[in-house]
């Protein structure tokens, strides 16, 4: 079973760029794409952006510019940078496995417990 | 890209059926099959129900059907007991080759 978990600084000041990092264990990193999703506290889940282990990036039009993601194979991680945050960026992050059953790369079948991170001065 | 259209809340007694709507566009749901449902409990991470409109995981309940017509998704639970109460996402696949989620459903068991 594969496991995911975030890590990263809880508190961003304003202005300042948002760096999390996602460790997969207990399975391949390059059998899938990987996602980050947040969700602001008593809000919604948005979708931010995959990423394949040969490359191919995706991104949510409106973080587009704001929003990179990486893979790192060697280390078996995920990140995510968010640049020139905002109190609307406050959010628990969510490191999400996008897994493929048969038909397209369209299931979210795998959580992180997620992360809060706060944007504050 | 707009979020999906979901109801506040929905409620209903044990044993009983409910169906929570999903209303995209041409765009995502009137497009593509790939539409998945997601369970959220307080504190924990979302849990995937169903998959590609109708399809459940293994080791979710049967109570858990979904279906699509035009661009309208919808997901039944049949049956509702209390551990059925919880917070309920959709997401959908769209044109752009991004993902939107609705902004979720609150079921109450009565």
């Amino acid at each position: 079973q594969v496991q995911l978990q975030e890590s990263g600084p809880g508190l961003v000041k304003p202005s300042e760029t948002l760096s999390l990092t996602c460790t997969v264990s207990g399975g391949s990193i390059s059998d899938s794409f990987w996602s980050w999703v947040r969700q602001p506290p008593g809000k919604g889940l948005e979708w931010i952006a995959n990423i394949h282990y040969k490359g191919d990036t995706y991104y949510n039009p409106s973080l587009e510019g704001r929003v990179a993601i990486s893979l790192d194979t060697s280390k078996s991680e995920c990140s995510l940078k968010l640049g020139s945050v905002t109190a609307a960026d406050t959010a628990v992050y969510f490191c999400v496995r996008l897994n493929r059953y048969g038909g397209g790369w369209s299931v979210f079948d795998n959580w992180g417990q997620g992360t809060l991170v706060t944007v504050s001065s | 890209q707009s979020a999906l259209t979901q109801p506040a809340s929905v409620s209903g007694s044990p044993g009983q059926s409910i169906t929570i709507s999903c209303t995209g566009t041409t765009s995502d749901i009137g497009a593509f099959y790939y539409v998945s449902w997601y369970q959220q409990q307080p504190g924990k991470a979302p849990q995937l129900i169903l998959y590609d409109v109708t399809n459940r995981p293994s080791g979710v309940s049967h109570r858990f059907s979904g279906s699509r017509s035009g661009s309208t998704a919808s997901l039944t639970i049949s049956g509702l007991q209390t551990e059925d109460e919880a917070d309920y996402f959709c997401c959908s696949y769209t044109s752009r080759s991004t993902f939107v989620f609705g902004p979720g459903t609150k079921v109450s068991v009565l």
